[in-house]
């Protein structure tokens, strides 16, 4: 039972690259989230989904572009990457409102 | 104000001690209460949920008020495995969205 995997664990970026970060739960989860951690921050959310086609903007979107099309997986695309963005991304999924989330491993991204 | 506050530590207490951490939120139409724990360089994993009732699980006491829009966690005979970051997180009503608390590190000594 693999919960949620994350891919890269570790990434580095120059200014204005692109990727993509992968995200994909296989425990049917409807709800999938994406959260930044930086110093003294606390986790803040980009993008979620609660459910297949549809996704919504969180407290901090600028910058990332999500997509899902299929249950399982919940992309974020970092589009003209910004020292900014340097950060620790976490993608979380949960089967319902109301319950805890399921975070995976996170993915340490650092742009030069 | 901001929408979720905990004690910011550290806490440095030893080994058996009890310690008690609290949590205020300022969104009062929120709907659910989590304690997550997150180790250095790891990701957030959910200790527990909060319910207005209290919860325990085994050294773990949690309690809600929701009058005062508060949430404690208390940990009973701590243990090193305890040393950790304790994050309070509130989801509003009807969200899916999660809003964390800036964590509270502990540090059990032997």
């Amino acid at each position: 039972n693999a919960g949620v995997t994350q891919t890269p664990k570790f990434q580095v970026l120059k200014t204005g690259q692109s990727m993509t970060l992968q995200c994909a739960q296989d425990m049917n989860h409807e709800y999938m989230s994406w959260y930044r951690q930086d110093p003294g921050m606390g986790l803040r959310l980009i993008h979620y989904s609660v459910g297949a086609g549809i996704t919504d903007q969180g407290e901090v979107p600028n910058g990332y572009n999500v997509s899902r099309s299929t249950t399982e997986d919940f992309p974020l695309r970092l589009l003209s990457a910004a020292p900014s963005q340097t950060s620790v991304y976490f993608c979380a999924s949960s089967y319902a409102t109301g319950s805890g989330y399921t975070f995976g491993s996170g993915t340490r991204l650092t742009v030069v | 104000r901001k929408e979720v506050e905990q004690d910011p530590g550290p806490f440095n207490v030893p080994e058996g001690a009890t310690v008690a951490f609290n949590c205020t939120y300022s969104n009062s139409a929120s709907q659910s209460f989590f304690w997550y724990r997150q180790d250095c360089r790891k990701e957030p994993k959910l200790l527990m949920s909060v319910y207005s009732s209290g919860n325990e699980d085994g050294r773990f006491t949690a309690q809600l008020n929701r009058a005062s829009q508060y949430i404690s966690l208390l940990i009973r005979d701590s243990k090193l495995s305890d040393s950790a970051t304790y994050l309070c997180v509130v989801m509003g009503a009807g969200s899916y969205q999660l809003t964390f608390g800036k964590g509270t590190k502990l540090s059990v000594i032997p």
